[in-house]
C-alpha cells in the first residue's frame, strides 16, 4: 500500500542553524502539506500546496520558513535559521484531488523529530 | 476559539470494555468534513475514518462506530471491545469548505490506555 515518507526521522541541529526537512507523497495525491506538533500538544497547520504553489499558510509559517517541490517527487520544508521553539514533530501529509467537492482524507508520513539545542 | 473541541484528555479502560470519546466542533460552514485520526505510541497518524456534513447516517466499521450530530455539533468515536493495542492519542479534525486546499484544524486529542 502506497505511504507518505519522511527523512530523517530525527534531527538534532544547532540553534540558528538551517534545516531541510524532506517527504515523498504518495505518488497520485496532488495536494500537499506540513503540520508540526510540539510535544504533548496538538497537531498544527503550517502550509498547504497544489499546483507548485503555497496554498494557505498559517501563522507560524513565517518567513523563516519555505517549501520546495524541486521535482515530481519530493516536498521539503525548510526552517532557514531555527529557534528552540522549533523544536517538534513535523508531519508531511498529501491527499488525492477530490471529485465534485469530495474530500478525501490526508495520509500522514511518520513524522520527523526536530531537535534545536 | 477552538474550532474542534476534545473535552477528554484522557481515558482509561479495561481491555474488552467500550470506549466512547467525545468530539464537539464548531464551524459557520453547511459543507465540512470531520475525521478521526490515532496516533499509538510510534507517532505516527493514521487515518481511521471521515465524514463529511450531509451524511448524518451513523455506521460501523468492525470495532469502531461513529455518531454524528449536527444538531448538537458531536462527532463521537466509539471503539467497541477495547484491545491492548487500541492505546494511542485518537484526534478529531475538521476539514470546511471554505478552504478548497482543505486544511485541517485538529483538536487536543483524547489519550486511551486499554489495560490488559
Amino acid at each position: 500500500e502506497p505511504e507518505v515518507t519522511q527523512t530523517p526521522s530525527h534531527q538534532v541541529t544547532q540553534m540558528g542553524q538551517e534545516v531541510i526537512l524532506r517527504c515523498v507523497p504518495i505518488s497520485n495525491h496532488l495536494y500537499f502539506y506540513w503540520y508540526r506538533q510540539i510535544l504533548g500538544q496538538k497537531v498544527e497547520f503550517l502550509v498547504s500546496f497544489y499546483n507548485n504553489e503555497i496554498s494557505e499558510k498559517s501563522e507560524i509559517f513565517d518567513d523563516q520558513f519555505s517549501v520546495e517541490r524541486p521535482d515530481g517527487s519530493n516536498f521539503t520544508l525548510k526552517i532557514r535559521s531555527t529557534k528552540l521553539e522549533d523544536s517538534a514533530m513535523y508531519f508531511c501529509a498529501s491527499r488525492k484531488a477530490g471529485l465534485a467537492g469530495v474530500r478525501y482524507e490526508q495520509y500522514f508520513g511518520p513524522g520527523t523529530r526536530l531537535t534545536v539545542t | 476559539a477552538q474550532k474542534v473541541t476534545q473535552a477528554q484528555t484522557e481515558i482509561s479502560v479495561v481491555e474488552k470494555e467500550d470506549v466512547t470519546l467525545d468530539c464537539v466542533y464548531e464551524t459557520r460552514d453547511t459543507t465540512y468534513y470531520l475525521f478521526w485520526y490515532k496516533q499509538p505510541p510510534s507517532g505516527e497518524l493514521v487515518f481511521l475514518i471521515r465524514r463529511n456534513s450531509f451524511d448524518e447516517q451513523n455506521e460501523i466499521s468492525g470495532r469502531y462506530s461513529w455518531n454524528f450530530q449536527k444538531s448538537t455539533s458531536s462527532f463521537n468515536f466509539t471503539i467497541t471491545a477495547s484491545q491492548v493495542v487500541d492505546s494511542a492519542v485518537y484526534f478529531c479534525a475538521l476539514s470546511e469548505a471554505d478552504l478548497d486546499d482543505y486544511k485541517l484544524s485538529f483538536g487536543a486529542g483524547t489519550t486511551v490506555t486499554v489495560r490488559a
